[in-house]
């Protein structure tokens, strides 16, 4: 079983829909929970950080963590065609030595069309 | 401000060639991380640094090896080169773990090998 799953997709929508994308992890040591946005032949940018369980929300997006069920979600209101990009999920355990290092989901490649 | 500047963008290699990857970031982070993503596979780590002259390996670090001489370089060393490394490889820096802290990436370096 991989620590992260994320929904591969893919995922394509209309304009102004709701996004949900979803990750669950089997590591209940995962503390902090991050999301990514992708652009093709780009590096991954930081879109939402985390700590915890809990709802955060920034604009039209919005990040939840369940950490009794272990999981994780990010929501898009509004959905633009500048949203199409592949998202990434990761998490990481607090402090000691895990130095930051990061474990990522697949990846869930979204596709708003006009 | 650059960021994290990744060379070569592009590389094609053939099997039994060396080369290595150059990473430099400008805003004085200890943490660097080499990651490869590979299509639906989401970002495994091959090695990461916490500063000058630490380095250790990830999740994945068979055929690579990694070196940190300064804050600011991070290059990865591919040696004998094999078709399973074709892959596009990401550089990220962060600060020390702890706060709202993620990481920022470089823009991957395509790498082929035939």
């Amino acid at each position: 079983q991989k620590e992260v799953e994320q929904d591969p997709g893919p995922l394509s929508v209309p304009e102004g829909a709701i996004v949900s994308l979803n990750c669950t992890y089997s590591n209940s040591a995962f503390q902090y929970f991050m999301w990514y946005r992708q652009y093709s032949r780009k590096g991954p940018e930081l879109l939402m950080y985390t700590y915890s369980s809990g709802n955060k929300e920034d604009g039209r997006f919005t990040a939840q963590v369940d950490k009794s069920s272990k999981y994780i979600s990010l929501f898009i209101r509004d959905s633009q065609p500048s949203d199409s990009a592949t998202y990434l999920c990761a998490m990481r355990v607090a402090g000691g030595t895990s130095y930051g290092k990061l474990t990522f989901g697949q990846g869930t490649i979204l596709t708003v069309h006009p | 401000n650059a960021g994290v500047t990744q060379t070569p963008k592009f590389r094609i290699l053939k099997i039994g060639q060396s080369m290595t990857l150059q990473c430099t970031q400008d805003m004085n982070h200890n943490y660097m991380y080499w990651y490869r993503q590979d299509p639906g596979m989401g970002l495994k780590l091959i090695y990461y640094s916490v500063g000058a002259g630490i380095t250790d390996k990830g999740e994945v670090p068979n055929g690579y090896n990694v070196s940190r001489s300064t804050t600011e370089d991070f290059p990865l060393r591919l040696e004998l080169a094999a078709p399973s490394q074709t892959s596009v490889y990401f550089c990220a820096s962060s600060y020390p773990p702890g706060g709202n802290y993620g990481y920022t990436f470089g823009s991957g370096t395509r790498l082929t090998v035939v």
